[in-house]
């Protein structure tokens, strides 16, 4: 089953602006992570967040975390065309277990 | 450092044949995920293993699905007899710390 559902499914924008990914989730966490996935290809992990942590920066980007409302986003700041692929958040329960839980994903298109 | 290691990229069976999918998590990581990626979907948990032992398996359709990992390092994913719904992309990653790496998966067609 699915843990975390992105929001929007799919987003559009220019080169050059801020593109903002939404993630909301169910039960009680651990941690969130926020992977990437270009066609054709892996997912490669972009930044950890953990449950006690707010807020968390990388570069260009920007990671929130709601614990009372589950729910976190993520934003990319002066987007690139590379910038396009699929986002996906996954959720890290706080069994000690450390399954990854997915979501559906956010596909980005950044047009040049 | 070497990534996640998956061999084959692809492959192609005709359902109700078998495929064996395998798998190499980097050196030191003691838990190894496999996960099924149908098209247009997030990457859906099969099962996890803790070192050589299962901590999650409550995904794997275990009536055709097997998996193992033996002496806690690589691991082989089997699907006998294949349905045309396997179809997907079967991911693995390994983690040490909670960061997964994923390898670059094989993609499996079924006809």
């Amino acid at each position: 089953s699915q843990q975390g559902e992105e929001d929007p499914q799919a987003l559009s924008i220019q080169e050059g602006e801020n593109a903002t990914m939404n993630c909301s989730y169910k039960t009680s966490i651990n941690n969130l992570q926020w992977y990437r996935q270009n066609s054709g290809r892996g997912l490669v992990h972009l930044i950890l967040i953990r449950s006690n942590e707010r807020e968390k920066h990388s570069g260009r980007l920007r990671v929130t975390l709601d614990t009372s409302k589950k729910s976190s986003s993520l934003l990319i700041t002066a987007s690139r065309a590379a910038d396009t692929a699929s986002y996906f958040c996954a959720t890290s329960d706080n069994t000690g277990r450390r399954a990854l839980t997915f979501g559906s994903g956010t596909r980005l298109q950044v047009q040049p | 450092e070497a990534g996640v290691a998956q061999s084959p990229r692809y492959k192609i069976i005709e359902k109700r044949q078998s495929v064996a999918f395998w798998c190499n998590p980097i050196s030191g990581h003691a838990t190894l995920y496999w996960y099924q990626q149908i098209l247009g979907q997030g990457p859906k948990l099969l099962i996890q293993f803790q070192n050589n032992g299962v901590v999650d398996d409550s995904q794997l359709p275990k009536d055709r699905f097997s998996a193992e990992r033996l002496k806690g390092v690589d691991s082989t994913l089997k699907i006998q007899p294949a349905k045309l719904e396997d179809s997907a992309v079967y991911l693995c990653a390994s983690s040490w710390d909670g960061e997964a790496f994923f390898g670059q998966g094989t993609r499996l067609t079924v006809v």
